[in-house]
């Protein structure tokens, strides 16, 4: 079974800052990376897939990258509605999605 | 517009089965462009995916629930449901139905690797 970890867990950036959430999986995944934002109460939303593609509807602030067991989601500056928890999600081994622990992006 | 709906009994006593439903409007669970999915977020904690159905009804499931899920499709009425059977307090969660698009790369239709709608999920507690 593969395991996304995320780093930091919890993370404090000023709005308008730039901020960096890492996803790491424990053995080498395909480009089948998939980034979520959640709010309290709310269900996740789709934010970013195959690694890098922006879902319809999420800003360009919102960028993703990496290959191999490294991934990144890049916010390139803080807006107040940006700050929730992000979760990274792998599915290299089909039917088997898993779902890294998430990170909680604070206001600093 | 898509909309997915889960429904089902908010309390469940412990070592019964748990039962929801997701109504799907906008788009048939029989398209070939997509399949379906149940996920789970117990309080406070991470999410964990429970299993996926196909369009044609073939389902596939967290190793971890295997022996006690179910998950099938009802193409007449456009939705699709979730049995969980012999539970305890750690199946205590809010779950969630979402759908999961499969994805054109070149000229191969790829199996779906994301989530990309969800419903508003549903808490359920296992409590006597």
């Amino acid at each position: 079974e593969i395991l996304l970890t995320q780093s930091p867990a919890i993370l404090s950036v000023s709005p308008g800052e730039r901020a960096t959430l890492s996803c790491r999986a424990s053995q080498t995944i395909s480009n089948h990376l998939t980034w979520y934002q959640q709010k309290p109460g709310q269900a996740p939303r789709l934010l970013i897939y195959n690694t890098s593609s922006r879902a319809t509807g999420t800003p360009a602030r919102f960028s993703g990258s990496g290959s191999g067991t490294d991934f990144t989601l890049t916010i390139s500056s803080l807006e107040p509605e940006d700050f929730a928890v992000y979760y990274c999600q792998q599915r290299s081994n089909w039917p088997l999605f898993t779902f890294g622990p998430g990170t909680k992006l604070d206001v600093k | 517009q898509l909309q997915l709906q889960e429904s089902g009994p908010q309390l469940v006593k412990p070592s019964e089965t748990l039962s929801l439903t997701c109504a799907v409007s906008g788009v048939s669970i029989s398209s070939t462009d997509y399949y379906w999915a149940w996920i789970r977020q117990a309080p406070g904690k991470g999410l964990e995916w429970i299993g996926t159905l196909s369009s044609a009804g073939t389902s596939y499931y967290n190793s971890s629930l295997k022996s006690r899920v179910t998950m099938s499709p009802d193409t007449s009425k456009n939705h699709f449901s979730l049995r969980l059977t012999s539970v305890t307090a750690a199946d205590t969660a809010t779950y969630y139905c979402a759908r999961a698009p499969l994805r054109l790369q070149g000229l191969e239709w790829l199996l779906p690797d994301h989530f990309d709608f969800w419903g508003q999920g549903t808490l359920v507690t296992v409590s006597s």
